[in-house]
């Protein structure tokens, strides 16, 4: 699977839109974006995926350049419960061992009062 | 609509005892995946069921650690003559299918404390 390169931290006000970026550039053409999140003593949480065309759902939308070497995650409205550490990871799809999750250090966000 | 449970919440246990930890998945999904995770740690895979069978069990730790799944729905996690290194909160997943790419549904996990 691709390597993805992520900030340390992030810090948003309440009430504005964060983005947190991702870094994938040797993501492979059959490889899905996707993002979870952690906050603190819960366990991670699903929050978007893509491909290739930008996403949106009820909790965020994914914007995936035309490259696919990077994406950023958007939640437009960040509220002090989205503070939690965010994982971009990229995985292929289908075939082998790709159900097995696998977190790298990802960005914890912190939203400001 | 409900989302994957776990149960216990806790659960301190004495070193050498064996403990059972329980997963409810998200009714539907054939899938069922149990990780664990230590303190600032990752996430580790321990074994991944579809429907009731186990194809891949790669990720338990030893022979102390065994899991089950029944019905195609609940799934039991038990820990034989814990350890101290067994700490851990351990987290089950529930998915539509075994591959992607459907997305992972977590549970709350459960936190063991062995003393």
């Amino acid at each position: 699977d691709a390597k993805t390169t992520q900030p340390t931290s992030m810090d948003c006000a309440e009430g504005r839109a964060a983005n947190l970026p991702c870094n994938h550039s040797t993501i492979s053409g059959n490889e899905y974006v996707y993002w979870y999140r952690q906050i603190h003593s819960q366990g991670p949480q699903y929050i978007i995926h893509g491909l290739k065309n930008n996403e949106t759902n009820e909790m965020a939308s994914l914007i995936i350049t035309e490259d696919r070497k990077s994406s950023t995650l958007i939640l437009p409205h960040a509220t002090l419960r989205d503070t939690a550490v965010y994982y971009c990871i990229v995985r292929v799809e289908g075939g082998g061992s790709n159900y097995k999750l696998t977190f790298g250090k990802g960005t914890l966000l912190t939203v400001n009062p | 609509g409900a989302g994957v449970s776990q149960s216990p919440s806790n659960k301190v246990t004495e070193k050498g005892k064996d403990v059972e930890l329980r997963c409810d998945p998200i009714s539907g999904h054939t899938a069922l995946y149990w990780y664990r995770q230590s303190l600032g740690q990752g996430l580790e895979f321990l074994i991944y069921f579809q429907g009731n069978s186990a194809p891949d069990k790669s990720g338990l730790p030893s022979d102390r650690f065994s899991a089950e799944r029944t019905g195609g729905s609940v799934s039991t996690l038990t820990i034989q003559r814990t350890q101290q290194e067994d700490s851990a909160v351990y987290l089950c997943a529930s998915s539509l299918a075994g591959r992607l790419p459907y997305e992972q549904y977590f549970g709350p996990g459960t936190r063991l404390t062995v003393t």
